[in-house]
């Protein structure tokens, strides 16, 4: 089955910075990627996702870019912000299924003001 | 619109009991999902409902099951407790299973 791997498990950044959260997977039929942030308390929410028919995909301060080839996704937060702060998660699944998603174990970002 | 809804929020049983949890769709949306999360595990997958019908099994225990209705709505039933099944349960909703998912705030089960 699908394996994905998250990195790095903290992060913790000043505000202003830029902060890159890097997942790699394991099925190569794989091919839907979102990104979901969690606040403490609160359920995953999606920020993100890509499909493989695109490298990359960006969304304000949020970008998300994916290489096919090395199986590997990167999530992108610029001008970072104490309300960032959050555990983000990366998944994978196939297209046709994106509800049998498998995650990575999370990175818990840190902004300080 | 109103977002996916679970109950009960939180649940405190013993060992060897047996729990059923619920799971209210988005309006509109025929897929559900449901998601085991733990501190050492992370989020796993444990069924996946499209119209009523089981499209897919994550690796749990026969001891986890779980069914939809005709609209839409899910349950999910744990047999026989174990101290382990202490987790935040998930559930999410599509339109349908190519989708974006959208989580309700989960289940919080104690097992004492």
């Amino acid at each position: 089955g699908e394996n994905v791997e998250q990195h790095p498990s903290t992060l913790s950044v000043q505000e202003g910075d830029s902060a890159v959260i890097k997942c790699t997977y394991s099925d190569s039929a794989s091919n839907y990627f979102p990104w979901y942030k969690q606040e403490l308390g609160k359920r995953p929410q999606l920020i993100i996702d890509i499909r493989s028919n695109v490298g990359e995909k960006k969304d304000q301060r949020i970008a998300v870019t994916l290489n096919k080839t090395a199986k590997h996704f990167s999530l992108h937060i610029t001008e970072t912000q104490p309300e960032d702060s959050a555990v983000y998660f990366c998944a994978a699944s196939l297209n046709t299924n994106a509800g049998k998603s498998t995650f990575g174990d999370g990175t818990t970002l840190t902004v300080k003001p | 619109k109103a977002g996916v809804t679970q109950t009960p929020r939180y649940l405190i049983k013993t060992r060897g009991q047996q729990v059923t949890l619920s799971c209210s769709p988005i309006s509109g949306h025929r897929s559900v999902s449901w998601y085991q999360q733990t501190p050492g595990q992370g989020l796993q997958f444990l069924f996946e409902y499209f119209s009523e019908t089981q499209r897919n099994k994550g690796n749990f225990p026969g001891r986890f099951s779980g069914r939809q209705f005709s609209n839409s709505r899910s349950e999910m039933n744990v047999s026989t407790l174990e101290l382990g099944d202490s987790a935040l349960y998930l559930c999410a909703s599509s339109l349908v299973p190519s989708d974006e998912q959208f989580f309700g705030p989960g289940t919080r089960l104690t097992v004492l």
